[in-house]
């Protein structure tokens, strides 16, 4: 009963390098989200999946790509870490947009 | 521009009272609204929705309501419990487009 898996937990990366955080669920949700959480700035959203084969940008996608690698799994990458994406990521997943959205527990990320 | 905002970063509640979170949005669009609850080192979960055809939802000790007019939504939890000392946010969107989610508030019961 995993619902959404999110890897790593925490990351250490200085400025410059690049990484993949990767997440999973297996619910057989169609929409995926990726979103960063900010002190005093909510949940903003980075990119989302509608459905497989389909990305989309949200509110933040600037320094970020990602890649719906097939239905269970939706990854966002940094190419050239920045200091200002140090940040709690979380990755969530839904049946459709309009439904209710399970989150995973994170990836606390530090650029040094 | 914040179209969805928790104004009380923080509030604490006796255990057994009645605790009340508020969220105001600007975006008159808005006719989905989503309270979730964040522990400490997890991610957010659902909590309670209200559609805008609605002014109330009810689940337990959780009720949602919503007052379009004033473009206010409120949780109330009754009655309060130690295991409700959480981060709460609510979270709004219309159609098919993103969630909005407000900055969150962190309530406190004490026992």
């Amino acid at each position: 009963n995993a619902g959404v898996t999110q890897t790593p937990k925490f990351q250490v990366l200085k400025t410059g390098q690049s990484m993949t955080l990767q997440c999973a669920q297996d619910m057989n949700h169609n929409s995926m989200y990726w979103y960063r959480q900010d002190p005093g700035m909510g949940l903003r959203l980075i990119y989302y999946s509608a459905s497989e084969g389909t990305t989309d940008k949200g509110e933040v996608p600037n320094g970020y790509n990602v890649s719906r690698l097939n239905k269970r799994e939706f990854s966002l990458r940094l190419e050239s870490a920045a200091p200002s994406q140090t940040s709690v990521y979380f990755c969530a997943s839904s049946e459709v947009t309009q439904e209710p959205q399970h989150f995973g527990d994170g990836t606390r990320l530090s650029i040094l | 521009d914040q179209q969805v905002k928790q104004n009380s970063p923080s509030l604490s509640v006796q255990e057994g009272r009645i605790s009340i979170l508020n969220c105001d949005y600007t975006n008159s669009m808005f006719d989905y609204f989503l309270w979730y609850k964040k522990y400490p080192a997890e991610g957010p979960t659902f909590l309670i929705s209200i559609s805008s055809i609605k002014d109330k939802n009810e689940d337990g000790r959780f009720t949602v309501f919503l007052n379009k007019s004033a473009k206010h939504l409120s949780l109330h939890i009754v009655p309060s419990q130690p295991g409700d000392s959480a981060v709460y946010f609510c979270a709004a969107k219309f159609g098919n487009e993103k969630l909005t989610f407000g900055t969150g508030t962190r309530l406190t019961i004490i026992p």
